[in-house]
């Protein structure tokens, strides 16, 4: 069965340093990959997305993304953490039927901040 | 643009009750969804409608029920809440294929 694996529940990074949040899928295809953030008491908001070519792609608020099909991959990266990027984030792939894509969520990763 | 509007944004409820989450999009998606999100579980699909007149199971359908009004419009009903409903619902619409969905801002929903 399709999944997708986000093997840190917690991650704690002080302000200005760099960031990557691990996002392994299991699906038989190519992909449509995503990573959400979502900020207390909000809904999810997309960061970016992968569905073909370059395969670093670059998303809003200074985040990018690395596309792996060797290792299975989709991890988030960002240089330099802001106090403002604590929240939740999580990782999810398209299954694509006929005509129409279903996500997949992991289960998140939440992300703290220190000064 | 309002996007994804989801009603109610709280509710209680007392188990056996019913009610209905209402959900609606402005942006003429095709495709429409219905997740839950419980503590360390992440999104849960629990229905989905690939386009207006049809609608179909996700992961977690027990206990729920579906209408596609229209294109716009996609409602949750829960016939008789029990305790493990206690949750945040969240509506979501795409296109059908190669792009994001758009997420509701949520409906936390405690049973009691």
């Amino acid at each position: 069965a399709q999944s997708v694996t986000q093997p840190d529940i917690h991650i704690t990074v002080s302000e200005g340093a760099s960031l990557e949040l691990r996002c392994n899928y299991s699906y038989g295809a190519t992909p449509y990959l995503f990573w959400y953030v979502q900020s207390p008491g909000q809904g999810l908001q997309l960061l970016l997305k992968y569905f073909s070519g370059d395969t670093l792609v670059q998303g809003i608020k200074g985040f990018e993304a690395e596309f792996k099909r060797s290792q299975s991959s989709f991890n988030l990266r960002k240089p330099s953490v802001h106090w403002s990027d604590a929240a939740e984030y999580f990782c999810a792939v398209a299954l694509m039927n006929t005509g129409f894509q279903k996500l997949v969520f992991g289960t998140g990763t939440r992300l703290l901040v220190s000064p | 643009n309002a996007g994804v509007t989801q009603t109610p944004k709280f509710q209680v409820l007392k188990t056996g009750q019913s009610m209905t989450l209402q959900c609606a999009q402005d942006m003429n998606h095709n495709s429409m969804y219905w997740y839950r999100q419980d503590p360390g579980m992440g999104l849960r699909l629990i229905y989905y409608s690939a386009s207006e007149g049809t609608t179909d199971k996700g992961e977690v359908p027990n206990g729920y029920n579906v209408s596609r009004l229209n294109k716009r419009e996609f409602s949750l009903r829960l016939e008789s809440a029990a305790p493990s409903q206690t949750s945040v619902y969240f509506c979501a619409s795409s296109q059908n294929r190669g792009t994001e969905a758009f997420f509701g801002q949520g409906t936390r929903l405690t049973v009691v």
